[in-house]
């Protein structure tokens, strides 16, 4: 079964902390998506990645498509970065059924 | 623009009733979804439509029915309420295919209980 597995589950840091969140999956796929969820619910996309880094502000996606892996890394975490992070990806020859979303990574920055 | 939205916000149903959750956008994009995310799991795949008059099954449509009738308007018919139906409901929104490699742009969600 194609599966989408991110460590870890929950992690809380000090401010100022160099963060680093893991996801791995089982198969090639086409896309790799990174999602920020509030603590309110709202769910922003943040990242899509097939190759390479990406970087916006203190965020900063990559991936490493040998060894299907990707991490999410915020520097200088700040409070509000206090949220669920959340790896989706599309399976290679899934055709068009959508995302396989991993379970989240519970992310708590104290001041 | 609004971009993505969804009505009513939370609702509680019996078991047995139906109802239709809402899903607008104004961003004129062809691709939208609905997903459920359950405590604890990742949000899963009900239905996907990739322009008016057409519609998939995702990963989980058992129990659920849509219609695309505009670019706007996605609604989520869910039939005969039943308590495994208790989640939360997000509705998204893509210029281009997920799958491709498109942003998607979620709603707030519907937090839905079937007592």
């Amino acid at each position: 079964k194609n599966e989408v597995e991110q460590s870890p589950q929950n992690l809380t840091a000090q401010e100022g902390e160099f963060i680093t969140i893991n996801c791995s999956y089982s198969v090639g796929i086409s896309a790799l998506h990174w999602l920020q969820q509030h603590p309110g619910g709202g769910i922003v996309s943040l990242f899509m990645l097939s190759s390479g880094k990406k970087k916006h502000g203190r965020l900063i996606a990559t991936i490493n498509i040998q060894e299907k892996h990707s991490s999410l890394h915020i520097t200088a975490s700040h409070p509000r970065d206090s949220a669920v992070y959340i790896c989706a990806v599309q399976f290679s020859g899934g055709g068009a059924d959508g995302l396989t979303f991993g379970k989240g990574t519970h992310l708590i920055i104290q001041p | 623009n609004a971009g993505v939205t969804q009505t009513p916000k939370f609702r509680i149903l019996k078991i047995g009733q139906s109802m239709t959750l809402q899903c607008t956008q104004d961003m004129n994009h062809n691709y939208m979804y609905w997903y459920r995310q359950d405590p604890g799991m990742g949000l899963k795949l009900i239905y996907y439509s990739v322009g008016a008059g057409i519609t998939d099954k995702g990963e989980v449509p058992n129990g659920y029915n849509v219609s695309r009738s505009t670019t706007e308007d996605f609604p989520l018919r869910l039939e005969l309420a039943a308590p495994s139906q208790t989640s939360v409901y997000f509705c998204a929104s893509s210029y281009r295919f997920a799958a491709s490699g498109g942003h998607q742009f979620f709603g707030p969600g519907t937090r839905l209980t079937v007592l």
